[in-house]
């Protein structure tokens, strides 16, 4: 058991650039979460998945975001043209059932 | 919808000092309750959680917290703080549900003092 592991931890992107995260859950974890945390905020729920199903997405997931998780293993987070708005931690936690959730570190996202 | 409060944006405590973070929830059935605890650029470790049964729940690193109905309260405490204990602190709620979402309160940062 590894943990979930997130890459990169970090990216600085230009506004209007496209950016992807990765997700790898751990293995036997068949819930996937994506959540968002800007400075001085708790988390805020973004989607669920449960195997590669996308079960759930937040009003706060914009046309601009689309997550994946094809064959029900790692998942992706793509959000297409940067805002400075989408500056922020993006977590990704994993669960076997209900709330046992594992975080990863996260990716810290910086558009300038 | 369910929220949680967490009053104390910052707390400072002297190192051996005990300690209360407060979290104050609104939800409108039996709550499933957690704290997380963060260090600075990592992700969230979960500390307790307080599903039913007994309102004194024991999490790990040496906290506890206690559920109050009465109040929607479940503070964290600790009886002596290490200074490896400062960090941000997250109160969370679950939202019942196929998802098993969290919603969770703005963070209470703890600053201790040698």
């Amino acid at each position: 058991d590894t943990g979930v592991s997130q890459d990169p931890r970090h990216k600085i992107t230009k506004r209007g650039q496209n950016v992807t995260f990765r997700c790898d859950p751990i293995s036997e974890h068949n819930r996937l979460y994506w959540y968002r945390q800007t400075l001085g905020q708790g988390p805020e729920f973004l989607t669920y998945f449960q195997n590669e199903a996308q079960l759930e997405k937040s009003r706060l997931l914009s046309d601009r975001f689309s997550a994946e998780r094809p064959k029900g293993s790692f998942s992706t987070l793509e959000i297409q043209r940067t805002e400075q708005g989408d500056s922020a931690m993006y977590l990704c936690a994993s669960s076997l059932a209900g709330y046992g959730y594992t975080f990863g570190s996260g990716t810290r996202l910086t558009v300038v | 919808a369910q929220s949680v409060t967490q009053p104390d944006i910052h707390i400072t405590v002297s190192e051996g000092a005990s300690l209360e973070l407060r979290c104050n929830y609104s939800y409108g059935a039996t709550p499933y309750l957690f704290w997380y605890v963060q260090s600075p650029g990592q992700g969230l470790q979960l500390l307790l959680k307080y599903f039913s049964g007994d309102t004194l729940v024991q999490g790990i690193k040496g906290f506890e917290a206690e559920f109050k109905r009465s109040q929607s309260s479940f503070n964290l405490r600790k009886p002596s703080v290490h200074w490896s204990d400062a960090a941000e602190y997250f109160c969370a709620v679950g939202v019942t549900g196929t998802a098993s979402k969290l919603t969770f309160g703005t963070g209470t940062r703890l600053q201790v003092t040698l």
